[in-house]
């Protein structure tokens, strides 16, 4: 069956260290794979996008890279602050004809001060 | 910036009840989305629509249908209310497909009694 997870469970890192997130699919072949942030009670809110021939993508402290052979991506935050603390959420774009995204279920990130 | 607004924060309705849901964007955008979230279940589309008039089922259209009347509005009912229906409700916008991002409005959380 088709199915992207991510990190039930939480996340606590300490303040300055760097927080990464695992985003795994299976039977999926996405062009795209996003990240979005979301903070309790909130909607997701975009962070990154990378393409299927791009290898990592940077944006400020954020990292993310995409590995289409192991079918994972990963999500580094850097320097990591209490205010990083949310939900991060990855999304599959997997439009093939009609439109498709897949959402992952999220892993909550706590960062201790 | 992108604006999505929804009409209500919270919701409390009761069984059978016929509820709407309102989601205005305000970036001319021709997509528009509306999915719910759970716990442990991520985020899950309801209907989308690609133009004024057309819509899409998504993964869980039971029990909901959808309006478009204008480009900037999209709007979802719940034609009789159920207690399984209890759950945050999501839009979201963005441009045509081409794996853009979605932005997200601020949610509603419909409790039905």
């Amino acid at each position: 069956s088709q199915k992207i997870e991510q990190n039930s469970e939480a996340l606590n890192i300490q303040e300055g260290k760097t927080a990464t997130l695992t985003c795994n699919y299976t039977n999926y072949s996405p062009a795209y794979l996003q990240w979005y942030r979301q903070d309790p009670g909130r909607g997701p809110v975009f962070l990154l996008l990378i393409r299927e021939n791009e290898k990592e993508k940077r944006k400020e402290r954020l990292k993310v890279t995409f590995d289409t052979t192991l079918k994972q991506s990963l999500f580094h935050i850097t320097a990591s602050q209490p205010a990083d603390s949310a939900t991060y959420l990855c999304a599959l774009d997997v439009t093939s004809g009609t439109y498709k995204y897949i959402f992952g279920t999220g892993t909550r990130l706590k960062v201790l001060a | 910036d992108v604006k999505v607004t929804q009409s209500s924060r919270y919701l409390v309705k009761r069984t059978g009840e016929k509820v709407f849901l309102e989601c205005v964007q305000d970036m001319d955008h021709e997509n528009m989305f509306w999915y719910r979230q759970d716990p442990g279940l991520g985020l899950r589309l309801i209907y989308f629509s690609y133009d004024v008039k057309m819509k899409e089922k998504g993964d869980i259209p039971e029990g909901y249908s959808v309006s478009r009347e204008k480009k900037e509005r999209f709007s979802l009912i719940l034609e009789s209310a159920s207690t399984n229906q209890t759950s945050m409700y999501l839009c979201a916008s963005s441009p045509p497909f081409g794996s853009v991002t979605q932005y997200f409005g601020p949610g509603t959380r419909l409790t039905v009694l």
